[in-house]
């Protein structure tokens, strides 16, 4: 089945710095890769998503880049703010069905 | 547009007691999916339901653990029997169709004593 590896565990950045999470994939087949924010005690809030067909996505601060061949991902947060502070998790998936989670990211945001 | 709705939002249980998790999915939304979360670590799928099917169960433990998905009504996690291992918390996420992204409910945390 599909495994997914996330690294780094956890990432400390200064206020304004960029913050890069990567992210790898098993399963060739997967061929849709969510990213989540996840602030103590809430929910998962999806912040950007991209599809297998698709090489780079933006939003505003966050940018997430998708290399299918090498199978990998990574999300991009530029201008990092204290409130971008969270717990950060990727995802695959094929076909939009079950998501396939990998470990997080603590990434805390300095002032 | 409320969003994902799960209840209840804390719920504590003693070893062999049973718990009954309930997920209200998104106004819209037939396809519904249930994750574990153990703290101070990622999401694991248990199981993926539409109305009145389940669709891929994989996840789920094969024993103590089951999942419905009525016509009328919530979806529900039921786990019987409860361990001290089956403390978590439990997420419910929700999609209009199975082509589109998940939306995330507040989880249950499931505590036993």
């Amino acid at each position: 089945g599909e495994n997914v590896e996330q690294h780094p565990s956890t990432l400390s950045v200064q206020e304004g710095d960029s913050a890069v999470i990567k992210c790898t994939y098993s399963d060739s087949a997967s061929n849709y890769f969510p990213w989540y924010k996840q602030e103590l005690g809430k929910r998962p809030q999806l912040i950007i998503d991209i599809r297998s067909n698709v090489g780079e996505k933006k939003d505003q601060r966050i940018a997430v880049t998708l290399n299918k061949t090498a199978k990998h991902f990574s999300l991009h947060i530029t201008e990092t703010q204290p409130e971008d502070s969270a717990v950060y998790f990727c995802a695959a998936s094929t076909g939009f069905q079950k998501l396939v989670f990998g470990t997080g990211t603590r990434l805390l945001v300095s002032p | 547009n409320a969003g994902v709705m799960q209840n209840p939002r804390h719920l504590v249980r003693r070893r062999g007691q049973e718990a009954r998790l309930r997920c209200s999915p998104m106004k819209g939304h037939s396809h519904v999916y249930w994750y574990r979360q153990l703290p101070e670590e990622g999401l694991k799928f248990m199981v993926y339901l539409q109305k009145e099917n389940i669709i891929d169960e994989s996840g789920m433990p094969k024993e103590r653990f089951s999942a419905e998905f009525p016509k009328e009504g919530p979806s529900i996690l039921r786990i019987q029997q409860v361990v001290r291992g089956d403390s978590a918390a439990y997420f419910c996420a929700s999609s209009p169709r199975d082509i589109s992204p998940q939306h995330f409910g507040d989880g249950t945390r499931l505590s036993i004593l």
